[in-house]
């Protein structure tokens, strides 16, 4: 059972466009946590948002808490071919620091 | 700062073979976390420790698997005997005292790409 879903799988757009991609659940998480991952590496955490609501941003990179802490969501506004990568969210439950993955969204910004 | 160090980077196996990965958290983590990552499945986590004790293996596949973390400095997972299925990369990822604070980041190697021949 896959607790958190991610859309779009993949995305492939040209450089200086906006998107939006969606960490959904039907389940409450304590934090939520967004990494980036580019080939033949591990993730690399971008942010952590941990109350219902809050809003974090980092240069071009917005993310946001669902006001209920089930959802979040990331928009990238102009982006860049240095964006490509695998965009992984994680939820985390209570304070067990085990942390649940979604998916993943595969980006691809073309020059 | 040395980051999450993993080795090998790469290996290839028949099946039916033995095969480890070890990890070296970054020091002063106290958590220490394998995952399996594939297309099909993502990143699944399949055991972690916290101060070298194991906390959660609800994630190992099954007995084939197994992790163990002697000091605080080093952990591997071993896999006896293989199986193709088992193809996958496996990170390794440590953080500080996940065991109490959930919004801890955790910091990944650079993962082993096995493959079960």
């Amino acid at each position: 059972t896959q607790l958190l879903e991610q859309s779009p799988q993949f995305l492939s757009i040209q450089e200086g466009e906006n998107l939006t991609v969606y960490c959904n659940s039907s389940s409450v998480f304590s934090s939520l946590q967004w990494y980036r991952q580019e080939p033949g590496e591990g993730p690399v955490l971008l942010v952590t948002v941990v109350t219902g609501g809050e809003v974090k941003k980092l240069k071009r990179l917005t993310f946001q808490f669902g006001d209920a802490r089930k959802d979040s969501s990331l928009h990238i506004t102009a982006a860049q071919p240095g964006d490509t990568g695998l965009y992984l969210c994680a939820g985390a439950k209570g304070n067990t620091g085990k942390l649940i993955f979604g998916q993943g969204t595969t980006l691809q910004v073309k020059p | 700062d040395a980051g999450v160090i993993q080795s090998p980077r790469h290996e290839v196996t028949e099946m039916g073979q033995e095969v480890t990965l070890r990890c070296k958290p970054i020091s002063g983590h106290n958590s220490l976390f394998w995952y399996r990552q594939t297309m099909m499945r993502g990143l699944e986590l399949l055991i972690y420790f916290n101060n070298n004790v194991p906390i959660d293996d609800s994630g190992m596949p099954e007995d084939r698997f197994s992790a163990k973390m002697p000091n605080a400095s080093f952990s591997t997972l071993k896999i006896q005997p293989s199986e193709p299925r088992d193809s996958a990369v496996y990170f390794c990822a440590s953080s500080f005292d996940a065991g109490t604070v959930s919004n801890q980041p955790q910091h990944f190697g650079d993962g082993t790409r096995l493959s079960i021949l």
